[in-house]
């Protein structure tokens, strides 16, 4: 079945720059890509996805971008901000009646 | 809408009492979901209905868990006898079918802890 890994499990990175988080999937069949923050006490909320039809997807500082040969897709968060300290997850999806299979999360942190 | 309401929000139990956690999805949603939360396992996936049947229940670890969909507003998960470790944070999430992935949207999640 399919399998997603996320790395880091932890990133640290001060106010103002960057940060990436990488994933990395299994199933070359998946085609659905979803990146969901998660803050603290509260559930998991999508900021930003990504179809196998799309190499790339922005929304202001937040892109995603999707390599289907190599089967990884990445987070790119731009000019960081306190508010974007919370808990990450990917996870893949080969379509709509399928579920999602959810990466590790990676906890990021925004130092001051 | 208000989303998916979950309650409680925290559960306190002993050991061996029973629990049920309950979820309201957002109106005209198809899906639920129910998910368990720990620092060591991560977001694992229990159980999923589509359009109030179970569809994959193969994430539910024992017996002694068990979810119900009695109509399209309304679910349950049990936990009966409890032990410490399902101590966890239970989240419901539902969304609507499509042609394609559509947004799954969660609630806030209870909090439970079995002493």
């Amino acid at each position: 079945g399919e399998n997603v890994e996320q790395h880091p499990s932890t990133l640290s990175v001060q106010e103002g720059d960057s940060a990436v988080i990488k994933c990395t999937y299994s199933d070359s069949a998946s085609n659905y890509f979803p990146w969901y923050k998660q803050e603290l006490g509260k559930g998991p909320q999508l900021i930003i996805d990504i179809r196998s039809n799309v190499g790339e997807k922005k929304d202001q500082r937040i892109a995603v971008t999707l390599n289907k040969t190599a089967k990884h897709f990445s987070l790119h968060i731009t000019e960081t901000q306190p508010e974007d300290s919370a808990v990450y997850f990917c996870a893949a999806s080969k379509g709509s009646n399928y579920q999602l299979i959810w990466g590790a999360g990676t906890k990021l942190i925004i130092k001051p | 809408d208000a989303g998916v309401i979950q309650s409680p929000r925290h559960e306190v139990t002993e050991m061996g009492q029973e629990v049920t956690l309950r979820c309201k999805p957002i109106s005209g949603h198809d899906y639920l979901f129910w998910y368990r939360q720990t620092m060591m396992r991560g977001l694992e996936l229990l159980i999923y209905f589509n359009n109030n049947v179970p569809i994959d229940d193969s994430g539910m670890p024992e017996d002694r868990f068990s979810a119900k969909m009695p109509n399209a507003s309304f679910s349950t998960l049990k936990i009966q006898p409890s032990e410490p470790r399902d101590s966890a944070v239970y989240f419901c999430a539902s969304r609507k079918q499509g042609p394609v992935n559509t947004e799954a949207f969660f609630g806030q999640g209870t909090r439970l802890t079995v002493v």
